[in-house]
C-alpha cells in the first residue's frame, strides 16, 4: 500500500460546478497535511494546509480532514478553466518528510 | 524573499557524463528535500536534509546518487554517471519550522535533466 493515494483522474467538471479531491493517507501518526496545485511544467504551489479534524476554508477552497479515517479531502467551489491542473496531496510522516500522492489531474471544462 | 532558487532551470547531457544540480533554500528554512518528479512515478522525495544533515536518503535511487548540504544556503544533488533513465525534473524544497505541525515546502522551479 502506498503511503499517499489519490484518483489519477483525469477529473471533468463544467465550469461553475464543484470540483471534490479526494487522498487517503496509510501512516496514522500523520499531523500536517497539504494540498498543493501544480500547472503543467511548473513547480508545486501550495493551496490548503490543514492540521485538526473538521473544514478549512479559504476563498473558493475548502479543505476536509478525518483523521480516524485517513481522509484529506479538498472541494473547490465555482471552479474556473483556471483551475485546471494537477492536485497534489502531501502528508508529513513520521519521519518529518513530505510524501506526495500521485496527483489528480483536473480539467474544468468551460 | 527570492524564493527557493535551483540552477540550471534546464540541463541535456550525454550518458555517463557527471550532472550536479544546485539549490539555494529559502533563508531562514532549515529543512530542504530534494524531488524527482515523472510522468511515471510522480514526485519523489529522494534526500531530506534537516540543520544541513541529511537525515533520510532512503530515496536516493542508487549509489550513483549524491548529496550535500555543506551550509544553510546552499545543498548540491549530484548524478555520477548519468543514465538515460535519471531524465526527469528535479525540484529543490525547503521549509522551516520542527515539531509535530509543520509549515509548507516551498518549491523551487526545477531542473529539467534530459540524458541522452
Amino acid at each position: 500500500q502506498k503511503e499517499v493515494e489519490q484518483n489519477s483522474g483525469p477529473l471533468s467538471v463544467p465550469e461553475g460546478a464543484i470540483a471534490s479531491l479526494n487522498c487517503t493517507y496509510s501512516d496514522r501518526g500523520s499531523q500536517s497535511f497539504f494540498w498543493y496545485r501544480q500547472y503543467s511544467g511548473k513547480s508545486p504551489e501550495l493551496i490548503m494546509s490543514i492540521y485538526s479534524n473538521g473544514d478549512k476554508e479559504d476563498g473558493r477552497f475548502t479543505a476536509q480532514l478525518n483523521k480516524a479515517s485517513q481522509y484529506v479531502s479538498l472541494l473547490i467551489r465555482d471552479s474556473q478553466p483556471s483551475d485546471s491542473a494537477t492536485y497534489l496531496c502531501a502528508v508529513r510522516n513520521y519521519g518529518q518528510n513530505f510524501v506526495f500522492g500521485p496527483g489528480t489531474r483536473l480539467s474544468v471544462l468551460p | 524573499d527570492a524564493g527557493v532558487i535551483q540552477s540550471p532551470r534546464h540541463e541535456v547531457t550525454e550518458m555517463g557524463q557527471e550532472v550536479t544540480l544546485r539549490c539555494k533554500p529559502i533563508s531562514g528554512h532549515n529543512s530542504l528535500f530534494w524531488y524527482r518528479q515523472t510522468m511515471m512515478r510522480g514526485l519523489e522525495l529522494l534526500i531530506y536534509f534537516n540543520n544541513n544533515v541529511p537525515i533520510d536518503d532512503s530515496g536516493m535511487p542508487e549509489d550513483r546518487f549524491s548529496a550535500k548540504m555543506p551550509n544553510a544556503s546552499f545543498s548540491t544533488l549530484k548524478i555520477q554517471p548519468s543514465e538515460p533513465r535519471d531524465s526527469a525534473v528535479y525540484f529543490c524544497a525547503s521549509r522551516t519550522g520542527t515539531g509535530r505541525i509543520s509549515t509548507e515546502a516551498f518549491f523551487g522551479q526545477g531542473t529539467r535533466l534530459t540524458v541522452v
